[in-house]
């Protein structure tokens, strides 16, 4: 069975500072996508990464796949309030499903 | 243009009652996702479509769930004699075809009282 750890699950912080998030998994995935959620919508896709080693940045996010494709991070620079809400990991599964991590709850307060 | 979309937005039900949940994904998709939101469960796959068939239904709770797509295009999630536990949000996901990026619809907040 293929699982994704994700860390931390809440994270509160000042709007300026830094945060990284932090996926895992035992598995190997042939690519892993990262989404935000706001209240009452669905998620809605980031980025998704494919290769091993992999970096893309989006603006202030920076999301990195590691080497053996069983990891992934996703780090914020001068974190804004608007930047609050619900970030989910998700590796591709058989048949095109998504396997989520369990999601992290940022909040930013200016 | 036209995202995904979900009906109804809210649905409270008694315990043991039927309830049917509905999903319309963008016009050409064909490929449809069911997946379930639950506290303390993250968002777990149900089941989904190629076309009209259901290749994968290995994330359906129980023979309670059970669900359709007619004319490659709207699904219906039904669920049976209703427990608490089923209360969730339930997600509809569309995308071209399978391996392509899933465009989630708003969801249905199902309430099992």
């Amino acid at each position: 069975t293929q699982l994704l750890e994700q860390s931390p699950q809440f994270l509160s912080i000042q709007e300026g500072e830094n945060l990284t998030v932090y996926c895992n998994s035992s598995s190997v995935f042939s690519s892993l996508q990262w989404y935000r959620q706001e209240p009452g919508e669905g998620p809605v896709l980031l980025v998704t990464v494919v290769t091993g080693g992999e970096v893309k940045k989006l603006k202030r996010l920076t999301f990195q796949f590691g080497d053996a494709r069983k990891d992934s991070s996703l780090h914020i620079t001068a974190a804004q309030p608007g930047d609050t809400g619900l970030y989910l990991c998700a590796g591709d599964g058989q048949g095109g499903k998504l396997i989520f991590g369990q999601g992290t709850e940022l909040s930013v307060k200016p | 243009g036209a995202g995904v979309s979900q009906s109804p937005s809210n649905k409270v039900t008694e315990k043991g009652k039927d309830v049917e949940l509905r999903c319309d994904p963008i016009s050409g998709h064909t490929a449809l996702y069911w997946y379930r939101q639950s506290l303390g469960q993250g968002l777990e796959f149900l089941i989904y479509f190629q076309g009209n068939s259901a290749p994968d239904k290995s994330g359906l709770p129980s023979d309670r769930f059970s669900a359709e797509r007619t004319g490659g295009s709207v699904s219906t999630l039904t669920i049976q004699r209703t427990q608490q536990e089923d209360s969730a949000v339930y997600l509809c996901a569309s995308s071209l075809a399978v391996g392509y990026e899933q465009y989630f619809g708003p969801g249905t907040r199902l309430t099992v009282t």
